[in-house]
């Protein structure tokens, strides 16, 4: 079992649907991240949790909403998302988040299309 | 502000050469840097971390920090083509509880 997994890997959806990308992380981290990532930019930090509490949220809109049932599993869930959210989407996990010195692991990334 | 520099390249280097990636960073109050691998189409793989002025080696990759020119570099010896990818910088910024990440540099390694 790889350290963080993501589904679905590839996901098109119209400007109406509703979907959910899901994240699991098998290493026993207590700090979970969405980020992302678009081409010809640096990644940009979406969201944090930290103990399943959300620590930060980087004035991401309310069309993306994320959700952290436990320190293993982390959701962002989709609602009339528009075409410049045509990204890749990357869970990551570290050990704590406290301080920034810890690594960040990531998982392969949704690739999400909006048409 | 809070922001991580690196030139987006391509750098090319021929096989078995020495690939240097650069990376600057805004505030001094700055303690972690790590650096990434993302190969195209690929998630971010982490390389090396370094927390301390002064160089830190492990295999053909060593990092170099210098806080006070609040800069840090990657070398990757006798450079493969496997190593062709991009290398992203992170840093926490100010000592800050997040990472920032720079562009990236995309390495070619050509045989």
């Amino acid at each position: 079992e790889t350290g963080v997994t993501q589904t679905p890997r590839h996901l098109v959806m119209g400007m109406t649907n509703k979907k959910s990308l899901k994240c699991e992380q098998h290493l026993g981290h207590n700090a979970m991240y969405w980020y992302k990532q678009s081409a010809k930019k640096p990644l940009e930090l979406m969201f944090v949790y930290s103990l399943e509490e959300r620590v930060e949220n980087n004035s991401v809109p309310s069309r993306f909403s994320p959700e952290c049932p436990n320190s293993s599993h982390l959701f962002l869930h989709l609602h009339t998302l528009q075409p410049e959210d045509s990204a890749l989407y990357l869970c990551a996990s570290s050990q704590e988040m406290t301080g920034g010195n810890q690594p960040q692991h990531f998982g392969d990334g949704t690739r999400l299309s909006i048409l | 502000q809070k922001e991580v520099e690196q030139n987006s390249g391509p750098l090319s280097v021929p096989e078995g050469a020495i690939a240097s990636l650069n990376c600057t960073y805004s505030d001094r109050g700055s303690q972690s840097f790590f650096w990434y691998r993302q190969y195209s189409g690929k998630s971010p793989e982490l390389i090396m971390s370094i927390y301390s002025n002064g160089d830190k080696e492990d295999g053909r990759f060593t990092a170099q920090l210098n806080k006070a020119s609040q800069y840090v570099s990657l070398l990757i010896r006798d450079s493969q083509p496997s190593d062709s990818a991009t290398y992203l910088c992170a840093v926490n910024i100010g000592g800050y509880s997040t990472l920032t990440f720079g562009k990236g540099t995309m390495l070619l390694v050509s045989p």
